[in-house]
């Protein structure tokens, strides 16, 4: 099974509102990934977790909070967005030590 | 940082028609993946090829891991190979997972 599903597949909220994203992976990987992408760019990588560990933040806004509960599930917390949040949220796995990555279908969210 | 460049940028291709796509990377790489994502944003994985040739079906792609550049062919193309194909590395040096090139945007019309 090489697949990784995301939940919801959109997702529109208030700048006051508190929601999450989930993804879940049943391949026995270790490494999780949250990435950001805007329209017409490539995907920007945001956070990286290791064995259930946050290893990479990349300067991501406090507004976004990770969690990765079990070694199969990683959530991304929204609470206080802007509008230029707004973008496909994709959450990928690995082996751990960067080997092949694999992605989910992405949540596209629409922050008004 | 390590720099990906992809070539062309945007490609519009008859139905049938074959074409090349380039990537080449500025730094030695542990690992190089190509992914078409579909315009529903979905990212396929199509290769993981950090040096040598691969093919799978009407696609096909060579990385020269000494000279800096892989390419993904693509033959007989259909519809269904439009959207945008992204090549992604990992350098060697460094803390970086992956890092994506800008993509070439691919048409191919009936």
């Amino acid at each position: 099974d090489t697949e990784v599903t995301q939940t919801p597949k959109h997702l529109v909220m208030g700048m006051t509102n508190k929601k999450s994203l989930k993804c879940e992976q049943h391949m026995g990987h270790r490494a999780m990934y949250w990435y950001k992408q805007k329209a017409k760019k490539p995907p920007e990588l945001m956070f990286v977790y290791s064995y259930e560990k946050l290893s990479i933040n990349e300067s991501v806004p406090s507004r976004f909070s990770p969690e990765c509960p079990n070694s199969s599930l990683l959530n991304l917390h929204l609470h206080a967005l802007q509008p230029e949040d707004s973008a496909l949220y994709l959450c990928a796995s690995s082996q751990v030590g960067y080997n092949e990555q694999f992605f989910g279908p992405g949540t596209r969210l629409t922050v008004l | 940082g390590i720099q990906v460049e992809q070539s062309p940028p945007d490609l519009i291709l008859q139905e049938g028609a074959n074409s090349t796509l380039r990537c080449n990377f500025s730094d030695s790489v542990n690992n190089l993946q190509w992914f078409h994502q579909n315009p529903w944003g979905q990212l396929i994985n199509l290769f993981y090829i950090p040096s040598g040739t691969k093919q799978n079906g009407r696609l096909s792609a060579t990385t020269v891991a000494t000279e800096r550049y892989s390419l993904l062919y693509i033959s007989s193309s259909q519809t269904t190979d439009s959207g945008v194909y992204f090549c992604a590395v990992v350098p060697n040096s460094g803390n970086t997972p992956l890092v994506f090139g800008k993509g070439t945007r691919l048409s191919v019309i009936a």
